[in-house]
Parts: C-alpha cells; sequence; structure tokens
C-alpha cells in the first residue's frame, strides 16, 4: 500500500512566478487535505476536499492560492504571483471519512517551496 | 488563540531515559479527537495515536503511552527507554467536532536522543 506521495518535492521559484504542487493520496481515501508548515511552527490547515468537492477553503491564506481535485483523486495547489512570505512546505494529507468521526490524516512528504 | 500548546520548544536526553513530550489544548466542543505525530529528519509526519475526547483510557504502545487527562486538557507522551531513532519534532493536534477535518497542531517540541 503506497502513501501520499507529492510532487515535486522541492520548488525554487522567483518572486511573482506561479507555481503547482501536485499531491497523489492513498488509492482508497476519499480526502484529501492541504497544510502550509513554516520553519519551527507545526502544520496550518489550508483546505480540504471529500471527493472532487471542496469542502472547506476559507482559511486559504489569500486569493493568490487554489486548488482543486477534478476527478476526486490527485489534487493540484496553486500560488500565483509567488511573494517571498509563501517559502514553507506544503504538506498534502488524505484520509477515509468514517461516519459520525474525525478522520486519520496520513501526511505526505511535502513540497519545500523557496521563493527567492 | 493558541487550541494546542506544546511549551517544550527542545528537548534532549540521553539514550535510555524516559521522556515525556507535554501537550495542553483548548476547546469548547465536548467531542474532539487528540492526535500526536512524528516528524523526523526527512519531513514527512507520521501518524503516532488518536484519541477522542470519551476514551480517557491510558494508552501503551511498545514503549510509547500515552496519558489523557481531560481535567487538566493535557495529552501528554511519554517515550521509555528512548532511543537514538527517537529524535524527531513531535506533534500534538487537536480536531473539533464542529469544525470536522481540520487539525490544529502545536508548534512542536523537538526531541534529540544523545548516544
Amino acid at each position: 500500500d503506497t502513501g501520499v506521495s507529492q510532487d515535486p518535492r522541492h520548488k525554487i521559484t522567483k518572486r511573482g512566478q506561479n507555481v503547482t504542487f501536485r499531491c497523489d493520496p492513498i488509492s482508497e481515501h476519499n480526502r484529501l487535505y492541504w497544510y502550509r508548515q513554516t520553519l519551527g511552527q507545526g502544520p496550518e490547515f489550508l483546505t480540504y476536499f471529500q471527493n472532487e468537492a471542496q469542502l472547506e477553503k476559507s482559511r486559504l491564506l489569500s486569493d493568490r492560492f487554489s486548488a482543486e481535485r477534478p476527478k476526486g483523486s490527485f489534487s493540484t495547489l496553486e500560488i500565483q504571483r509567488t511573494e517571498q512570505g509563501d517559502s514553507a512546505m506544503y504538506l498534502c494529507a488524505s484520509s477515509l471519512s468514517s461516519s459520525g468521526a474525525t478522520d486519520t490524516q496520513y501526511f505526505g512528504p511535502g513540497t519545500r517551496l523557496t521563493v527567492l | 488563540a493558541q487550541k494546542v500548546t506544546q511549551a517544550q520548544t527542545e528537548i534532549s536526553v540521553v539514550e535510555k531515559e524516559d521522556v515525556t513530550l507535554d501537550c495542553v489544548y483548548e476547546t469548547r466542543d465536548t467531542t474532539y479527537y487528540l492526535f500526536w505525530y512524528k516528524q523526523p529528519p526527512s519531513g514527512e509526519l507520521v501518524f503516532l495515536i488518536r484519541r477522542n475526547s470519551f476514551d480517557e483510557q491510558n494508552e501503551i504502545s511498545g514503549r510509547y503511552s500515552w496519558n489523557f487527562q481531560k481535567s487538566t486538557s493535557s495529552f501528554n507522551f511519554t517515550i521509555t527507554a528512548s532511543q537514538v531513532v527517537d529524535s524527531a519534532v513531535y506533534f500534538c493536534a487537536l480536531s473539533e467536532a464542529h469544525t470536522g477535518n481540520q487539525f490544529y497542531f502545536g508548534t512542536g517540541t523537538s526531541l534529540t536522543v544523545i548516544p
């Protein structure tokens, strides 16, 4: 059983450029989450999907951030017009929803973004 | 306000010592879930344990044990006979029933086990 995978693992970009990250969840998992982790901090929730529906996006950091999960499998997180403050680790997690209870989320290795 | 507080930023212990990592949480929900994750230098968060608010039984898994006390809003994690491979950052997380699957993480405790 393969875990959550993320691509790329590292991304260096110049300020103002757009970047897109991909996450492939554990195959039978229907929920997918995005988090941001800055140095010395815990992961910060951004958004999540159940199948292809984005159920929570109010925590996305700005309108430069957007996420999609078009077929309910992999997801992409896009950051437009990157700023130096966007430099962070972007983590993806997935879970299998269980009725009436919070799921256990399983995390991928993350994509480390550096904005120059 | 911080929902999860891990007051210990860094801890160093000598191999084979026991170590306890503290976690204090804050919530108004009566139904909530607590988690511990390990983040080794490779960066991937590894799930360790999950507890719901109605289950205050302490749990032991090998060298790991967890002490959940609702009276003090704490969910502490003890590693017995620590090993070098235990060196990592450990995160405590909270999920509240009314916010569904949003996890609130603490700032983590960096544990270094010295051989």
